[in-house]
């Protein structure tokens, strides 16, 4: 999805390490969000930010946090992984009455 | 409960048949929308639907609000059908979605 562009694709982490999972779009949309996909679940949403400069939690926060560096940019930063956040993480985006744009996922591990 | 609910879980069909998806809600919502995720793959946004019906190619999809239920519609199904089609509702008055946890479809040759 050329329009959503999520970095990395996979990754593998060690319990304990950090890092930021990336976000950029080329839509011009406002609202940008991060969610998590486990087996046998919907997608469940981490973070939302409605605009630039503003973020909100959402269902799973926990263990994350977020920026919005501007309006393309969206980061999702795990501080010190844990193996409960081994999933795959989508970020979407969005503008008022439209549906969501999905980038292609970013597959995560951590032993 | 989950607030939303997707039957069946997963689906088996041979190429050619008619196949439905169902959809189940219980929160007020503001839209509906109906995805696909194909195996390894990413996201694709198929119908946003807040009233009756939309078509596109051989994909519809239906809504009754009075009922909160939604379906999505195959005609002609062909194996590059196969994928998990996901159902989600944007709660009225908010940014937030609900997602079902979605219809594993395999259409065989």
């Amino acid at each position: 999805n050329a329009g959503v562009t999520q970095t990395p694709k996979f990754q593998v982490l060690k319990t304990g390490q950090s890092m930021t999972l990336q976000c950029a779009q080329d839509m011009n949309h406002n609202s940008m969000y991060w969610y998590r996909q486990d087996p046998g679940m919907g997608l469940r949403l981490i973070y939302y930010s409605a605009s630039e400069g503003t973020t909100d939690k959402g269902e799973v926060p926990n263990g994350y946090n977020v920026s919005r560096l501007n309006k393309r940019e969206f980061s999702l930063r795990l501080e010190s992984a844990a193996p409960s956040q081994t999933s795959v993480y989508f970020c979407a985006v969005r503008s008022l009455n439209q549906p969501q744009h999905f980038g292609d996922g970013t597959r995560l591990s951590i032993l | 409960k989950n607030e939303v609910e997707q039957s069946p879980q997963n689906l088996t069909a041979q190429e050619g048949e008619f196949i439905t998806i169902n959809c189940s809600y219980s929160v007020g919502i503001s839209a509906l929308h109906w995805l696909q995720q194909h195996p390894g793959g990413g996201i694709v946004s198929l119908f946003m639907l807040s009233s009756g019906k939309k078509k596109h190619g051989r994909l519809i999809a239906t809504i009754n609000i009075q009922e909160k239920h939604s379906s999505l519609h195959i005609t002609a199904s062909h194996p590059r059908d196969s994928a998990v089609y996901i159902c989600a509702v944007r709660t009225s008055g908010t940014y937030k979605y609900i997602f079902g946890t979605g219809t594993r479809l395999k259409v065989l040759a």
